[in-house]
């Protein structure tokens, strides 16, 4: 199957500092990725979609000069934490989809990123 | 809008219990529908998925058929194992290039030696 990478797998970092963190799809060329953010004992939230070659889509509440969104190609997002803070710390996972003949939405995950400000 | 709603756990079972995790979802249109499974430690899975109604997923033991009319996609297993210990969710996508999965909050299985 198709491969999602991230990194980097985990972080620590003071608040106030920045932090990316890649998306890359391995074997195969993403126009879209997504971001979710996942807290402990809860499911994935969608937090924007990545397009590549245009600005990326914020669902509702989420902060697009907080969490930066950058499509650089076909096979890499990466996302931006600006100015964290101990509340943005939270598992990070991206998902890009691959075209499956008319199927269009089989998703592969990257493995996530852990992220912790202190 | 779209939603999943799957029954909330911690689900806790004996090895080789029958497991049943319910999930039903609403949607305009027709949806994709989708297992995905997250071990301790890990990142997401893909479990199981069915695109039609009353087709059926299935993978390692694990079933679930696309119920249109009650707007269901139940999840079983007919005798689990130590190592199906794990976080299962249930998801949609409507079948559009560029739309995001809708998850499910997630029930945790515990199965017991």
């Amino acid at each position: 199957g198709a491969v999602v990478s991230q990194h980097p797998s985990w972080v620590i970092c003071k608040s106030g500092t920045s932090v990316k963190i890649e998306c890359r799809s391995l074997d195969f060329q993403a126009t879209t990725m997504f971001w979710y953010r996942q807290f402990p004992k809860q499911s994935l939230m969608l937090m924007a979609t990545s397009n590549e070659g245009s600005k990326a889509t914020y669902e509702q509440g989420v902060e697009k000069d907080k969490f930066l969104i950058n499509h650089a190609s076909l096979t890499l997002s990466t996302l931006t934490v600006t100015s964290a803070h101990p509340e943005d710390s939270s598992f990070y996972i991206c998902s890009a989809p691959r075209a499956q003949g008319a199927y269009y939405n089989e998703q592969f995950f990257g493995p996530g990123t852990r992220l912790t400000v202190l | 809008g779209n939603s999943v709603t799957q029954m909330e756990g911690p689900v806790t079972l004996s090895e080789e219990a029958f497991l049943t995790i319910n999930c039903t979802y609403t949607a305009t249109g027709y949806p994709s529908l989708f297992w995905y499974v997250q071990y301790p430690g890990e990142g997401l899975q893909l479990l199981l998925k069915a695109t039609k109604a009353d087709d059926k997923g299935s993978n390692k033991g694990f079933e679930a058929t696309y119920r249109k009319e009650t707007t269901s996609f139940h999840l079983e297993k007919g005798s689990v194992q130590v190592s199906d210990s794990a976080v299962y969710f249930c998801a949609l996508t409507m079948n559009q290039a560029g739309t995001a999965l809708i998850f499910g909050k997630g029930t945790t299985l515990s199965v017991s030696s």
